[in-house]
């Protein structure tokens, strides 16, 4: 079965600069959730889209910004990095059902220097 | 704000059963969740149930909730090695939100 696609798996970076995430939900799920781990922590959730259009918000700094495309997939950009955004981070995607299970992409991990 | 608490660290011999035990805080909580995730991996889906039942099996799985006590946990039989890994649990509020509130996890060593 098709699952959540995301790239890059891993990404190294330095301080002040930009990245971008990018996120592909299972086909026919139209909610897409991102999700931050950081070392030895639980998931904490950042943002989420329904339609194209932001569903909820979480702990997201000012210097991320997300979307959702027409396509449905999602892309986490990521500005001014800074070493404490160093993690694992995780797009999930649902389908419109009464359950809104959500399933997990391998995660794209992120090291800033 | 909701929490989930776990405890971090269970330690089983092969064959015998795992109980790892979660609690929330949510009382709105319509649907709580059980992941696995291995180390440097993504997150596994196990099993989940919603907040009107009281036990749901699934195969070697067996989840338990305690809606009085916010209370869930989630048995592994005849655990494997392979089952070593770390175990969230996650709640998903009601209304209009759908984030998931996810546990501290529960670091789960099965000795052969």
């Amino acid at each position: 079965a098709a699952g959540v696609i995301q790239s890059p798996r891993h990404l190294i970076k330095e301080k002040r600069e930009t990245a971008t995430l990018k996120c592909y939900p299972i086909p026919r799920h139209d909610t897409v959730y991102w999700y931050q781990q950081g070392p030895g922590q639980d998931p904490q959730f950042l943002i989420s889209f329904y339609e194209k259009m932001q569903s909820d918000k979480g702990s997201i700094p000012d210097r991320f910004s997300a979307q959702q495309f027409s396509d449905y997939h999602s892309e986490l950009n990521m500005s001014s990095l800074e070493l404490g955004d160093s993690a694992l981070y995780f797009c999930a995607s649902s389908p419109d059902s009464s359950t809104d299970t959500q399933y997990f992409g391998p995660g794209t991990r992120l090291t800033v220097l | 704000g909701e929490d989930v608490e776990q405890s971090l660290f269970l330690s089983v011999r092969e064959g015998d059963s795992s109980v790892i035990n979660c609690t929330y805080t949510d009382s709105s909580s319509t649907y709580l969740y059980w992941y696995k995730q291995e180390p440097g991996a993504g997150l596994q889906l196990l099993t989940y149930i919603f907040s009107n039942m009281d036990m749901k099996q699934d195969q070697r799985l067996t989840v338990l909730l305690n809606k009085k006590d916010k209370h869930l946990s989630l048995r592994i039989a005849d655990t494997q090695t392979g089952d070593s890994a770390i175990y969230f649990c996650a709640s998903k509020g009601g209304g209009a939100t759908n984030k998931l509130i996810f546990g501290t996890g529960t670091l789960l060593a099965v000795q052969p």
